[in-house]
């Protein structure tokens, strides 16, 4: 069974540094990977996506994720973080079966100091 | 994409009552899926429906259950409530020929007391 590993439960960086979330999955075949964000209260919004091609994505609000397969990572960076980027961030796999099955990872909660 | 709701925004029941919870996907999303998320964790999958019908369950009992209609809305039913029910409960719809990407709504949170 597919499995995200999201290693980092808290982390916290100053506004303007950069950033970087790490994302470790488990799947047998070619994997369709996310990340999702979610604000405090809220659900979950998509930041970006791999389902093949470009190993480097771009998503929205300046985020970009790199798929590794030899290292079975995905992880999402940030150059410049906003204050607004706290939030909680979700890595995900998909499973590619018969039904469309989100396996989601503990999350990432990011704080940002001034 | 955005434009999938919930409702209500917050629910609050007790032990062993019933609940039905509701979500609106855009139209042209065929697939919903709906996740508990309890607090402090990822969201988990509960189960799917494609066409009105069940396509995939997570591990969750039987008293876990659901429906989708012909205009892609969909509702989560659950019976008897345990307290470990409380949790946020998120709908997802996927639109056709997207590959799997979902799209979640704010979500529904459940207090059981």
């Amino acid at each position: 069974a597919q499995s995200v590993t999201q290693p980092d439960i808290h982390i916290t960086v100053s506004e303007g540094a950069s950033l970087e979330l790490r994302c470790n999955y488990s799947y047998g075949a070619t994997p369709y990977l996310f990340w999702y964000v979610q604000s405090p209260g809220q659900g979950l919004q998509l930041l970006l996506k791999y389902f093949s091609g470009d190993t480097l994505v771009q998503g929205i609000k300046g985020f970009e994720a790199e798929f590794k397969r030899s290292q079975s990572s995905f992880n999402l960076r940030k150059p410049s973080v906003h204050w607004s980027d706290a939030a909680e961030y979700f890595c995900a796999v998909l499973n590619s079966g018969g039904y469309q099955k989100v396996t989601f990872g503990t999350g990432t909660k990011l704080q940002v100091i001034p | 994409e955005t434009g999938v709701t919930q409702s209500p925004t917050h629910l609050i029941k007790t032990r062993g009552q019933q609940v039905t919870l509701r979500c609106s996907s855009q139209s042209g999303h065929n697939t919903v899926s709906w996740y508990q998320q309890a607090l402090g964790q990822g969201p988990q999958f509960i189960f799917q429906y494609y066409r009105e019908e069940e396509n995939g369950r997570g591990n969750f009992p039987p008293r876990f259950s659901g429906l989708q209609f012909p205009n892609y809305s969909s509702e989560l039913n659950v019976n008897a409530l345990e307290l470990d029910d409380s949790a946020l409960y998120l709908c997802a719809s996927s639109p056709v020929g997207q590959g799997g990407t979902q799209y979640f709504g704010p979500g529904t949170r459940l207090l059981v007391l």
